[in-house]
């Protein structure tokens, strides 16, 4: 009964190729987001989605996008992948008004 | 801009020790700082939490302590255990949260040795 999930847990690719990451929550959130953790473990806002509508979208190349087809699931596409774009992507949650983040496991995704 | 700052970077503690970790931060309409543990392989997990209107918030082992009138925050864990490793973030929104920009700090990997 994982709260946050998201798949897959390891991607490697080729450089240009696109790819996606998926996100499933099942807490009844309200809130969605992405964030990027690179090499030095540092923790950085993507995208947050609060029922399904684009809230914050960070200074990302727009090689990323968003898309939330209903309020428990974000899913990132990245189109033609970098080998800067290698880092760990999280899956997160909350519900309005308590400021608690759930995360979910990570994917891990390796550029070659 | 950095709006979270946290030290150190890493810290070594010896078992049964003290480790202590500090973060500062400059937005006043801050309300809600939460630490956050990380274990390898694994997401970050809400550890502890305070709001701004306490100087002290202990839950077991883990203690933060609150200084509003420095913008200060820090989190104390007491006789560290080796499964404490993991990495800690701080962190600072504002309530309510819908959906706004939780800012975290960049991070302390404590390791604790047996």
């Amino acid at each position: 009964d994982t709260a946050v999930s998201q798949t897959p847990k390891y991607l490697v690719t080729q450089m240009g190729n696109d790819k996606s990451i998926k996100c499933e929550q099942n807490l009844g959130h309200d809130t969605m987001y992405w964030y990027k953790q690179d090499s030095k473990k540092f923790l950085k806002i993507m995208f947050s989605y609060n029922n399904k509508e684009l809230i914050i979208n960070e200074t990302v190349p727009n090689r990323f996008s968003p898309k939330s087809p209903d309020k428990a699931h974000l899913n990132l596409h990245i189109n033609s992948l970098e080998l800067g774009d290698s880092a760990v992507y999280f899956c997160a949650s909350s519900q309005a008004p308590m400021p608690k983040l759930f995360f979910g496991s990570g994917t891990q995704l390796s550029v070659l | 801009q950095q709006q979270v700052k946290q030290s150190p970077q890493s810290l070594i503690v010896q078992k049964g020790g003290i480790s202590i970790i500090n973060c500062a931060y400059e937005n006043t309409a801050f309300d809600y700082f939460p630490w956050y543990q990380q274990f390898p392989g694994k997401g970050p997990a809400l550890l502890i939490a305070i709001r701004p209107d306490v100087s002290e918030k202990k839950e077991g082992r883990f203690t933060i302590s609150f200084n509003k009138s420095a913008k200060q925050f820090s989190l104390h864990i007491m006789d560290s255990q080796p499964g404490d490793s993991a990495t800690y973030f701080c962190a600072a929104s504002k309530t309510p949260n819908t959906g706004n920009q939780f800012y975290f700090g960049t991070g302390t990997s404590l390791t604790v040795i047996p």
